[in-house]
C-alpha cells in the first residue's frame, strides 16, 4: 500500500519569504497527488493537485512539483501572508482511489 | 449549497452508546469516504464506497459500521463508544474510485465521556 511521508512536521517562516514542504511516497502506481490546506477547526480544503503525467502546475502564489523517478512532490508558497498559517497536508492516491495522507505540516506565518 | 454535508457537527455522548454519523453529498460523486482525524491531526482513512459497494475497509473495529442507502449517502454507525474514539470525522466524495476530485465534508467533532 501507499506510505506518504511529509517534512517538515512545522515550519515558521516571515511574512512574504517563501515556504517549502516535501514529500515522499512509496507506491510507483500512485497518479494523482493533491495538496490540502486545513484552517483550525474547519474541514481540509483542496488548493491545488498534480498528476503523475506532469513534472509541475502552478497556481499564483502556490506551486506543485512532482519528481516520479525519486518518488518525491513538493508544495511551494511563495510570498507568504498571515492568512497561509494552516496546517498543509500532501496526499497520494493509488488508482483504487485510496488517498494516503502525510503527516501534516503546520505552518505559521509571522508578520 | 453545501457540496458534502454532514450531521450532527459535534457529538458528545457516554461511553458504551451507539451513535451515527450521517453524511450526504450533492456533486453527483461516485464515491464516499470516512476518515477520522485524531488529536495529532492525522488523517487516516476508515472506510470508501463506491456507487454504494464497499471498496475500501481499513483495519477498523468492527463496532464501526458504514452504511450507504445510496451514491449520495454514506452514513457511520459506532456501537459501545468508547473513550478512544473521540476525534474529529470528516467524510468526503471524489468523482471516482481514481480519486479526483476529493471534497471534504465540515467533520463531526465526536468526544466520548
Amino acid at each position: 500500500g501507499e506510505n506518504v511521508e511529509q517534512h517538515p512536521s512545522t515550519l515558521s517562516v516571515q511574512e512574504g519569504d517563501s515556504a517549502v514542504i516535501k514529500c515522499t511516497y512509496s507506491d510507483s502506481a500512485s497518479n494523482y497527488f493533491p495538496w490540502y490546506k486545513q484552517e483550525l477547526g474547519k474541514r481540509p480544503q483542496l488548493i491545488i493537485d498534480i498528476r503523475s503525467n506532469v513534472g509541475e502546475k502552478k497556481d499564483q502564489r502556490i506551486a506543485v512539483t512532482l519528481n516520479k523517478t525519486a518518488k518525491h512532490f513538493s508544495l511551494h508558497i511563495t510570498e507568504t501572508q498571515p492568512e497561509d498559517s494552516a496546517v498543509y497536508f500532501c496526499a497520494g492516491t493509488d488508482s483504487w482511489g485510496k488517498l494516503q495522507f502525510g503527516a501534516g505540516t503546520q505552518v505559521v506565518v509571522t508578520p | 449549497d453545501t457540496a458534502v454535508s454532514q450531521t450532527p457537527k459535534y457529538l458528545v455522548t457516554q461511553m458504551g452508546n451507539d451513535k451515527s454519523i450521517k453524511c450526504e453529498q450533492n456533486l453527483g460523486h461516485d464515491t464516499m469516504y470516512w476518515y477520522k482525524q485524531d488529536s495529532k491531526k492525522f488523517l487516516k482513512i476508515m472506510f470508501s464506497y463506491n456507487n454504494k459497494e464497499l471498496i475500501i475497509n481499513e483495519t477498523v473495529p468492527n463496532r464501526f459500521s458504514p452504511k450507504s442507502p445510496d451514491k449520495a449517502h454514506l452514513n457511520l454507525h459506532i456501537n459501545s463508544l468508547e473513550l478512544g474514539d473521540s476525534a474529529v470525522y470528516f467524510c468526503a466524495s471524489s468523482q471516482d474510485r481514481a480519486g479526483f476530485g476529493y471534497t471534504f465534508g465540515s467533520g463531526t467533532r465526536l468526544t466520548v465521556v
